[in-house]
């Protein structure tokens, strides 16, 4: 059974403070996914990454960026937080079928409050 | 923006109803449309999924009809059960793309 484990489910930080989110997968995927979840925006891709030490930018990178040292590890980091960063933070981790379609699993998410 | 608009927002079924969720895309690339569901509290997990060379798929109680040239796709939850209360989103993605994109979400509420 896949599992996508986040460090934390509940989150305040203080606007201008360092978060890290991190993210474990015990599954050897290779692809890991940031997103974060709005009401009525739905899931938004803010990075990914392909391989140890690789990343992408996603469609939100503003104010963030990752970490991917070991394989099964993907670590979110605001490097300034901000109160429009609050939001419910969701990792995730693929592989892909044998008919190459992409099935992406997902952990429980990290509810973040900037005060 | 978002490259795959989804509707209602919320919806409101009774237990034996069907629910009916809409989705429509403009990348005449994509190739593969997964729905997926979520729980209050748990992350997105994959429901059901299609490619555009078959027009409907079945598991359970769960439909995918697919309409290519309307580049639409709807997702229908036959005789629906308070267990299907949930936040379902719809999604696209194309060729060898690790990305998905999501729609916004529609939020079932089965009355018992």
């Amino acid at each position: 059974d896949v599992k996508v484990t986040q460090s934390s489910r509940y989150l305040v930080k203080r606007t201008g403070e360092k978060v890290f989110l991190e993210c474990v997968q015990d599954m050897d995927h290779e692809n890991m996914f940031w997103y974060r979840q709005d009401p009525g925006l739905g899931l938004r891709l803010i990075y990914f990454s392909y391989d140890v030490k690789m990343k992408e930018k996603g469609d939100i990178p503003e104010g963030y960026s990752v970490s991917r040292e070991k394989k099964e590890r993907f670590s979110l980091i605001l490097e300034s937080a901000s109160t429009n960063q609050t939001s419910m933070y969701l990792c995730a981790s693929s592989t892909r079928g044998t008919s190459g379609e992409e099935t992406q699993y997902f952990g429980p998410g990290t509810r973040l409050l900037v005060l | 923006q978002q490259q795959v608009k989804q509707s209602p927002q919320s919806l409101i079924v009774q237990k034996g109803g069907i629910s009916i969720i809409n989705c429509a895309y403009e990348n005449t690339a994509f190739d593969y449309f997964p729905w997926y569901q979520q729980f209050p509290g748990k992350g997105p997990a994959l429901l059901i999924a299609i490619r555009p060379d078959v027009s409907e798929k079945k598991e359970g109680r769960f439909t995918i009809s697919f309409n290519k040239s309307a580049k639409q796709f709807s997702l229908h939850i036959m005789d629906s059960q308070p267990g299907d209360s949930a936040t379902y989103f719809c999604a696209a993605s194309m060729g060898n793309d690790y990305k998905l994109s999501f729609g916004a979400g529609t939020t079932v509420t089965v009355r018992a």
